[in-house]
């Protein structure tokens, strides 16, 4: 059964940093891109970030580049998302998800259940 | 960018009724569109890829048509746990872009 468990997610002053954790199971972790949305209180979703399976590739939402890199450790079967800079309109749900196949640019297929960020003061 | 313009915001239907949700691409995408279901409290879930594939396990009341720029996801026969948000999404340019949402609920 495929599992993706996030975590680090919480408050942080506007400009502070978090970095997120995904840690994935029951599949061939080191196979399949990877991404992460996020989904702002009562809104819609929005696409964030994805990296290939060999963490070559990365690409990133006009939003967020520049202040929040993605990263893997397939040896970990663990994914990343380090966020600089926060901003309050950062403030959401943040999904780790994998991707249908190993190109960063593919749909996903299987959702952890979110962790979510607070940006305050 | 990519814009998904998906409408009506919302539909308001009775289970057993047919729905039919439009997704409409600002440029052609050929057929690399994806339909999501979340229901509140959850995270989103697959349903259709590259147009008009299902995804594992998803039932077969649950199509996805279209090319180009217009694509249409129909549920043949609304069950109860049908109701729900459901999500376009494109896979053809970066960024990678979700449409707005359309709100299923029940009539």
């Amino acid at each position: 059964e495929v599992q993706l468990v996030e975590s680090g997610g919480g408050l942080v002053q506007p400009g502070g940093s978090l970095r997120l954790s995904c840690a994935a199971s029951g599949f061939s972790f080191s196979s399949y891109a990877m991404t992460w949305v996020r989904q702002a209180p009562g809104k819609g979703l929005e696409w964030v970030s994805s990296v290939s399976d060999t963490g070559i590739s990365a690409y990133y939402a006009d939003s967020v580049k520049g202040r929040f890199t993605i990263s893997r450790d397939n040896s970990k079967n663990t994914l990343y998302l380090q966020m600089n800079s926060l901003r309050a309109e950062d403030t959401a749900i943040y999904y780790c998800a994998k991707g249908v196949l190993a190109v960063a640019g593919t749909f996903v297929d299987y959702w952890g259940q979110g962790t979510l960020v607070t940006v305050s003061s | 960018e990519i814009v998904l313009t998906q409408s009506p915001g919302t539909l308001s239907l009775s289970p057993g009724e047919r729905a039919t949700l439009s997704c409409r691409a600002s440029q052609s995408v050929i057929t690399y569109l994806a339909w999501y279901q979340q229901k509140p409290g959850q995270a989103p879930r697959l349903l259709i890829y590259d147009a008009s594939n299902r995804a594992t396990g998803i039932p077969a009341r649950f199509s996805g048509s279209g090319s180009g720029t217009d694509f249409t996801l129909t549920i043949s026969s609304l069950e109860p746990e049908d109701f729900a948000v459901y999500y376009c999404q494109q896979r053809h340019y970066w960024p990678l872009t979700f449409g707005g949402g359309t709100k299923v609920e029940i009539k």
